[in-house]
C-alpha cells in the first residue's frame, strides 16, 4: 500500500453544512496535494500544502480550506456544502525531494451531500 | 482552457492481449505526462511518465509514446492480465506551474476478458 491514509471512508452531509477530511501521509512526506474527483471523472487539483502552508491552488473557491500539520497530517476543510460537492475527495503525497508525479495517493474519502 | 482529455471512455481487451489507451492533451508547455491507474476503492496508483524532451519509454509490460506535434499521448500495456482491469489516467504536469497543478484527463476503464 501506499503509506498514505484518509478518513472518514465514507460520509453523508446535507446542503449547507461543514465538512473536515483528514489524510495522513508517510513520515518525511511534507507536500501533499488534495483533489476532488467526481463520479466517472479524473482528480482534479483542489490545492497543494508544503511544510504547513498552501503553495499552489486549482479553480476551487475560498468555502475550500486546508491545514497542514508538522506530524505529516492534514486537513481539507468544506464550508456551505453543496451538492456538486458530491465526489471522491483524494490527498496524495511526497518528499519535498520526489518528483511531483510519483506522489502517493490515499484511497479517499467519499461525500455525498443530500 | 487547455485541458487533457482522452480518446475513448473504455476498453475491452482478451487476456494476453496487448492493450493501447490513448490521452490528448492541448497544454504545449507541459513537462511531464503520467499514467495512473485506478483500481475500484482505491486511489491513482503511479504506473508510468515521460519526459516532454523523449518520445518513449518503457517499463515492465508498459510503453508510454509522446507525440508532441500531434499532442498525443498513448500507454501500451503488453500481454494484458485480469489485474490490469482499472480506470487508465493520463496526467500532465509543468514544473513553471506556479500552482502546482497536476491536470488529469477523464479516464480510460479497461476491462480483461479471460
Amino acid at each position: 500500500e501506499t503509506g498514505v491514509t484518509q478518513s472518514p471512508t465514507h460520509l453523508i452531509k446535507t446542503r449547507g453544512q461543514q465538512v473536515t477530511l483528514r489524510c495522513s501521509s508517510q513520515s518525511g512526506h511534507n507536500t501533499v496535494s488534495w483533489y476532488q474527483q467526481a463520479l466517472g471523472q479524473g482528480p482534479q487539483f483542489i490545492f497543494q500544502y508544503y511544510r504547513e502552508e498552501e503553495n499552489g491552488r486549482g479553480n476551487f473557491p475560498p468555502r475550500f480550506s486546508g491545514l497542514q500539520f508538522p506530524n505529516y497530517s492534514s486537513e481539507l476543510n468544506v464550508n456551505a456544502l453543496e451538492l456538486d460537492d458530491s465526489a471522491l475527495y483524494l490527498c496524495a503525497s511526497r518528499p519535498t525531494s520526489g518528483r511531483p508525479e510519483t506522489q502517493y495517493f490515499g484511497p479517499g474519502t467519499r461525500l455525498l451531500v443530500l | 482552457g487547455e485541458s487533457v482529455g482522452l480518446h475513448l471512455p473504455t476498453l475491452s481487451v482478451q487476456e494476453g492481449d496487448n492493450s493501447i489507451i490513448n490521452c490528448a492533451y492541448s497544454n504545449s508547455a507541459s513537462d511531464y505526462f503520467i499514467w495512473y491507474k485506478q483500481e475500484s476503492g482505491k486511489g491513482p496508483q503511479f504506473i508510468i511518465d515521460i519526459r516532454s524532451n523523449m518520445d518513449k519509454r518503457q517499463g515492465q509490460r508498459v510503453t508510454v509514446l509522446l507525440n508532441k506535434t500531434v499532442k498525443h499521448l498513448s500507454l501500451q500495456i503488453a500481454a494484458t492480465q485480469p489485474g490490469d482491469s482499472a480506470v487508465y489516467f493520463c496526467a500532465e504536469f509543468s514544473a513553471g506551474d506556479n500552482n502546482n497543478d497536476m491536470r488529469f484527463g477523464a479516464g480510460t476503464r479497461l476491462t480483461v476478458k479471460p
